[in-house]
């Protein structure tokens, strides 16, 4: 079945810092990859949806500035939060979509900013 | 608005039948979705309704009618395993989910 990947699963640095996360489509070419974070007893925030060589598109409230998301090719996006925060702390999920419906989650990646 | 509605907590017994509803409002319906999510790790697929009827898989089965935005996820033979909390989310006419707060289902032995 399709995999998708993330890169590290957690982190943890200092208020600040900018931290980088790698989404990865292992068997396949995802087409549209999404980002998600994932507030405690929330459900999913989606955050952002980019496509392959083209900017992404961010969802209302979701800081283009603070949260770049580079879509390079189609099995590679990156989530970098710049100048992180203790609010960002959350856990991020990427997910891929190939074709119109099958769309395939990473892992997902736990942030703690201290 | 778009809106999605699930319980947010159900407890049930091991070895029994549980039934998680959700109902929806959403601009356009592209498929319904049912993910398995355990602490601390990414959602799982469960199951994908697109037409109005129930969907079985093993243990787990997936009912949909559309006319009335309202789909359940039904769970037999419960096992400990299956404390979880179950996603529901709708794809809307631009082919994006839109995601339920979860129903946390605790299983009791």
């Amino acid at each position: 079945g399709a995999v998708v990947s993330q890169h590290p699963s957690r982190v943890i640095c200092k208020s600040g810092t900018s931290v980088k996360i790698e989404c990865r489509s292992l068997d396949f070419q995802a087409t549209t990859m999404f980002w998600y974070r994932q507030f405690p007893k929330k459900s999913l925030m989606l955050m952002a949806t980019s496509n392959e060589g083209s900017k992404a598109t961010y969802e209302q409230g979701v800081e283009k500035d603070k949260f770049l998301i580079n879509h390079a090719s189609l099995t590679l996006s990156t989530l970098t939060v710049t100048s992180a925060h203790p609010e960002d702390s959350s856990f991020y999920i990427c997910s891929a979509r190939t074709g119109e419906t099958e769309q395939y989650f990473g892992p997902g990646t736990r942030l703690t900013v201290t | 608005g778009q809106n999605i509605d699930q319980p947010t907590e159900m407890t049930a017994t091991e070895g029994a039948i549980v039934q998680i509803n959700c109902t929806y409002q959403t601009s356009g319906f592209n498929g319904l979705f049912w993910y398995q999510q355990h602490a601390g790790e990414a959602p799982t697929f469960l199951s994908y309704n697109v037409l109005d009827g129930l969907e079985e898989k093993g243990r787990f089965s997936s009912f949909l009618s559309r006319s009335k935005g309202y789909s359940y996820l039904l769970l037999k033979e419960l096992q400990m395993k299956d404390s979880a909390s179950y996603l529901c989310a709708v794809m809307d006419s631009n082919y994006q989910l839109i995601w339920g707060a979860g129903t946390k289902l605790i299983i009791k032995p």
